[in-house]
């Protein structure tokens, strides 16, 4: 069975800094997607950036990159010139290619602070 | 643009009673998921339709079921309710067979508290 564990429960970060949060997972399988989701109190989930397994660039949205390690089975989540608005929980998730349903990690929650 | 709307926002309940929480999803989403996330915990997968169609199934109580309508919205129907079924239930949707059917987008989800 496919795991994903984000062994970070909280981390914090001065405004304008980077950190970066850690994700790793667990499958036999070759083919899947990998994604990392933000939380804010408002509950809802947001996207932040996804990377498919079989592409070795490290996938960048704005401030947000990954760095993905396919063979370790990595994937952390980079946020750079973090603002106030990054505060929230993330998410790391897996999902099979084929199938629906998104594995999700324990989540990691950022604090910035000004 | 328009994004994935749940109804109702809030939702309570007593024990043994029934709830149906409602979901509609982006214009030309033919995909629907459904996720609880407990108190403090990761969401867990329940169940997805697509095209009307059950798609996968996850941990879902058998108390509990889903359909996915014409319209494409779905409602998740939840009888003989527990006080451990007090969660943030998500519903996603997404686009089969595009460029980016794997990218969810998700609700703002439903809190269900059953007393």
């Amino acid at each position: 069975a496919q795991t994903v564990t984000q062994s970070q429960p909280e981390m914090s970060v001065q405004e304008a800094e980077t950190v970066t949060l850690s994700c790793t997972y667990d499958t036999s399988e070759s083919d899947y997607y990998l994604f990392w989701y933000k939380q804010p109190p408002s509950r809802q989930m947001i996207l932040v950036i996804r990377q498919e397994a079989y592409k070795q660039q490290n996938a960048t949205e704005n401030r947000f990159s990954v760095n993905f390690q396919k063979a370790a089975k990595s994937f952390s989540l980079k946020i750079s010139d973090s603002q106030l608005g990054d505060a929230a929980m993330y998410f790391c998730a897996y999902r099979l290619l084929g199938t629906d349903k998104l594995i999700f990690g324990t989540g990691t929650r950022l604090q910035v602070f000004p | 643009a328009a994004g994935v709307i749940q109804s109702p926002r809030h939702l309570i309940k007593e024990k043994r009673e029934t709830a149906t929480l409602k979901c509609y999803p982006i214009p030309r989403h033919d995909t629907v998921y459904w996720y609880q996330q407990g108190p403090g915990q990761d969401p867990q997968f329940l169940i997805s339709f697509y095209e009307k169609m059950q798609s996968d199934k996850g941990s879902i109580p058998d108390r509990f079921s889903a359909q996915q309508f014409s319209d494409y919205h779905s409602e998740l129907n939840m009888s003989s309710l527990e006080l451990g079924d007090s969660a943030l239930y998500f519903c996603a949707s997404s686009l089969a067979n595009s460029a980016t059917n794997e990218k969810l987008f998700f609700g703002s989800g439903t809190q269900l508290s059953v007393l």
